[in-house]
């Protein structure tokens, strides 16, 4: 099942914020955040685990909601540089106890557009 | 600067035609992933390998296209014939999985996304 992304696109002026939501109707193992420049290959951003665990760089930051099987990707302070297409990647959950089901299920995107 | 490679990098062809796509995954990587990308459909999964072996091809018209491994170091995609509606992006990622609960694969790491391979059907 594909996760549900909202919005479908937000525009922003630099320095101001953003969340980009992420949304499964299964049991989520992990999400991965993903962001992709126009003409290019998706780029990793960060991994949300079960349990609480994040990895992730750069200053974007998110939160895992395991029970409502939701994420949340919040940019602060925006520059020009977060301007594309953000993408959250769904690892469904193997077994009640846990287990990766070894992949992930992509979104539509969420295209970010910033403005000076 | 270890990079996943992906040929050719846009491929014009003609309905009816075989397509071939190569990736090469990064040196170390044991899963390689191919993904479609539209702009009605996003990023689709057509297949994965795990050391070689085909995990899951369920995201492939099965008629049509074919996926394999013959060594380590490439991955191909194949169409054939290739229709109209085959026309997209094709990327390929490599990754490795973290270690998991009991032995399983756990979740994965970061993927590695190639370039990608443009294809045009007429």
């Amino acid at each position: 099942q594909q996760p549900v992304q909202s919005p479908q696109a937000v525009i922003l002026r630099e320095g101001e914020d953003a969340v980009i939501n992420c949304s499964s109707s299964k049991a989520l193992y992990s999400v991965h955040w993903y962001r992709q420049k126009h003409g290019e290959a998706p780029v990793f951003l960060m991994i949300l685990l079960k349990g609480g665990e994040q990895k992730g760089h750069e200053k974007i930051s998110a939160s895992f909601n395991e029970k409502k099987q939701q994420s949340s990707l919040y940019l602060t302070a925006s520059q020009l540089s977060y301007s594309g297409t953000y993408f959250c990647g769904t690892e469904k959950e193997k077994w009640s106890y846990g287990g990766s089901q070894g992949n992930l299920i992509f979104g539509k995107g969420t295209k970010l557009s910033v403005k000076p | 600067d270890a990079r996943v490679t992906q040929t050719p990098r846009h491929k014009v062809t003609e309905m009816g035609q075989e397509v071939t796509m190569r990736c090469q995954p990064i040196l170390g990587h044991n899963t390689v992933f191919w993904y479609r990308q539209t702009m009605m459909q996003g990023l689709e999964l057509l297949a994965y390998f795990r050391n070689r072996a085909p995990l899951d091809d369920s995201g492939m018209p099965k008629d049509r296209f074919s996926a394999e491994m013959p060594d380590a170091t490439l991955a191909t995609l194949k169409i054939q014939p290739s229709e109209p509606r085959d026309s997209a992006v094709y990327f390929c990622a490599s990754g490795s999985p973290a270690p998991g609960l009991a032995g399983e694969a756990g979740s994965y790491n970061e993927q590695f996304f190639g370039p990608g391979t443009r294809l045009t059907v007429l």
